[in-house]
């Protein structure tokens, strides 16, 4: 499986754009870059997904570089609700269906 | 959309006791579910990918006597601990696909077992 490497903290400012990255340089041409994110005590949400080009949704933004061997997670406004563990993963397509491996995560922390 | 409900929320058990950990999609129909657990400050580790009317695939190194899963319908897996204890004390948490190309995985709320 490929690997993501992620630091492994970041702080922000609240209404602050964060920008969390991700790198993946042995990611595969049918992978999926996956982010989610988990709060304590509970299990991941799923925040965004892209394949090649970026991606836009309610929750954040992902810009995936052209070769996509590094994507970065942005959060256009930190508010103190995002801080939680981050985590950049891929997906294999495998038949419509692919296990999901997390690494560590990036831990971040949103300050007042 | 996209709900998967996880029950119960936290157990404590007795050391040798089975507990049994239900995971169900809602709103949509899961043919492949994944059982994951979780330490304290570590990450989440896939145990098991459960397939609808078929046996589990199991990860290296997680014992499938001690982790029983089943998936018997279309909405419904579950993770039962045999004999556990208190080495098995962990969050266990479950996720569901919705077998769209790519798409995102819906995670459960995840369930702290406790074993004393």
């Amino acid at each position: 499986d490929a690997k993501t490497t992620q630091p492994n903290s970041m702080e922000s400012n609240e209404e602050e754009p964060v920008h969390l990255p991700c790198n993946h340089s042995t990611i595969s041409g049918t992978d999926y870059i996956h982010w989610y994110r988990q709060l304590p005590s509970q299990g991941p949400e799923y925040v965004i997904h892209g394949l090649t080009s970026n991606v836009n949704n309610r929750m954040a933004s992902l810009a995936i570089a052209e070769d996509r061997k590094s994507s970065t997670l942005i959060l256009h406004r930190a508010t103190l609700r995002d801080a939680a563990v981050y985590y950049c993963i891929l997906r294999p397509y495998s038949g419509n269906t692919g296990k999901l491996i997390f690494g560590q995560g990036t831990t971040l922390q949103v300050k007042p | 959309g996209a709900v998967v409900s996880q029950h119960p929320s936290w157990v404590i058990c007795k050391s040798g006791t089975s507990v049994k950990i239900e995971c169900r999609s809602l709103d949509f129909q899961a043919t492949t579910m994944f059982w994951y657990r979780q330490f304290p400050k570590q990450s989440l580790m896939l145990m098991a990918t459960s397939n609808e009317g078929s046996k589990a695939t199991y990860e290296q190194g997680v014992e499938k006597d001690k982790f029983l899963i089943n998936h018997a319908s279309l909405t419904l897996s579950t993770l039962t601990v045999t004999s556990a204890h208190p080495e098995d004390s962990s969050f266990y948490i479950c996720s569901a696909d919705r077998a769209q190309a790519g798409a995102g995985y819906t995670f459960g709320s995840g369930t702290r077992l406790t074993v004393v």
